[in-house]
Parts: C-alpha cells; structure tokens; sequence
C-alpha cells in the first residue's frame, strides 16, 4: 500500500460486540476518511475527520485521529451482521486524491 | 438522490485489445477521480480532472488516458490491454470545495 498499514488485516466477532479497526499513514494529511465496501462492490463514504479534529461520531461509528502519531481508529459499536464488510482508511493530503489503507476484513456473525 | 454513474458495469476483454470506460459524476459535481483496485488489493488512485483540466495523476500507466467533457462526464481509455489490467475500476466525483468523494459501483473489467 502506498499508505501504510490498516490493523487488524481480518476481524471477526459476535454480533452485538464492538469492532475496532486501526489504520496508520506516513503524510501530513488535510483529512482521514473511512470508507466501507462489501465484496466486490462499490466504496461507500462512512466518515471524514479533518487534520484538527481528534474524534468524531456517526451513529454507531466513532471515529479518532492522532495526527502525532499518524493513526486513526474507527470503532463500529454494538455490531450487526450487516456490518460485515471490507473497511479502508483513505488520506487526502490537500491534492485531492485519495491514498488508501490496505483494509480490515469485518465479519459479524449472528 | 442521483449517485454516481458508471458503464459498463462488466467488461471482458483480450489482451492488446482497447476498452473504455464511463463515468457520469452526480450532478453539479466537477472533479472526477479513477481508481483501479485489483484482487484483494486496496484502490490506487489513477488520475484525476477538475472543470475538464488534469488535476492529478497517480499511477497511470502510459497505455491509459483520461479526459473529462464539457458535461463534466469522464472517460478512461485503455490500450493494449494486459492481463495485469483485471481489475474494478471507481470513478468518484466531488464539489471542489468539498472533500467527501462519491464512488460509483465500479467497472469489472477482465482480460483474457
């Protein structure tokens, strides 16, 4: 990956469970987005923390950021199987484009 | 709402041969991204057009090209197609102003 590493590469868990993925980077970055995509299918946008902010919340996603030690972390509470999906950490460094984390493989199982 | 159109959805080539793919960005949209991702792999950005000029180029190899039309709407262009090429190609579309990029459901192309 052009980017770094996303931690953990597969995770699986018991619905109802919290599922914490991790993801580093190696630029400076004007934002960290996450981004979620089951098999095969297209990248759905989940959410965007910008460079200044430390934690964000989506619903059941809490998102955090620490820019000294370039790393995110999204945490997915109380799982649902429908969760089950492939996870990426994007950055974008004020050019734009998009540099993608290697992905966390998510399985809820019911 | 409208989100961002790609076609063909499938598409199955031989090697050397040429494919193109489109994209349709959700409306009043005027930057446009490609991203091929290939099996298992994490997408790599390819290049990108904002108000029908380049704005960036990624990892492109010199067999593709791209362009974006007076209707925002892009094109990839593909030649002398390789096996390596097998891949989902997204295309995403943002406000310039704006961060959040919008994928589509990607093309599948295979080549054989």
């Amino acid at each position: 990956s052009q980017q770094g590493e996303e931690d953990p590469q597969a995770l699986s868990i018991q619905e109802g469970e919290n599922a914490t993925m991790n993801c580093s980077y190696k630029t400076s970055i004007n934002n960290l987005q996450w981004y979620r995509q089951n098999s095969g299918r297209g990248l759905v946008h989940l959410i965007l923390i910008r460079s200044n902010e430390r934690e964000k919340h989506s619903g059941r996603l809490r998102v955090t950021l620490d820019t000294s030690k370039k790393s995110s972390s999204l945490l997915i509470t109380a799982s649902r199987a429908a969760d089950t999906a492939s996870y990426f950490c994007a950055t974008d460094n004020q050019g734009g484009k998009l540099i993608f984390g290697q992905g966390t493989e998510l399985s809820v199982k019911p | 709402a409208a989100g961002v159109i790609q076609s063909p959805r499938h598409l199955i080539k031989e090697k050397r041969e040429t494919a193109t793919l489109k994209c349709y960005p959700i409306p009043r949209h005027d930057t446009v991204y490609w991203y091929q991702q290939g099996p298992g792999q994490d997408p790599q950005f390819l290049i990108s057009f904002y108000e029908k000029m380049q704005s960036d180029k990624g990892s492109i190899p010199d067999r593709f090209s791209a362009q974006q039309f007076s209707d925002y709407h892009s094109e990839l262009n593909m030649s002398s197609l390789e096996l390596g090429d097998s891949a989902l190609y997204f295309c995403a579309s943002s406000l310039e102003a704006q961060e959040t990029q919008y994928f589509g459901p990607g093309t599948r192309l295979l080549v054989l």
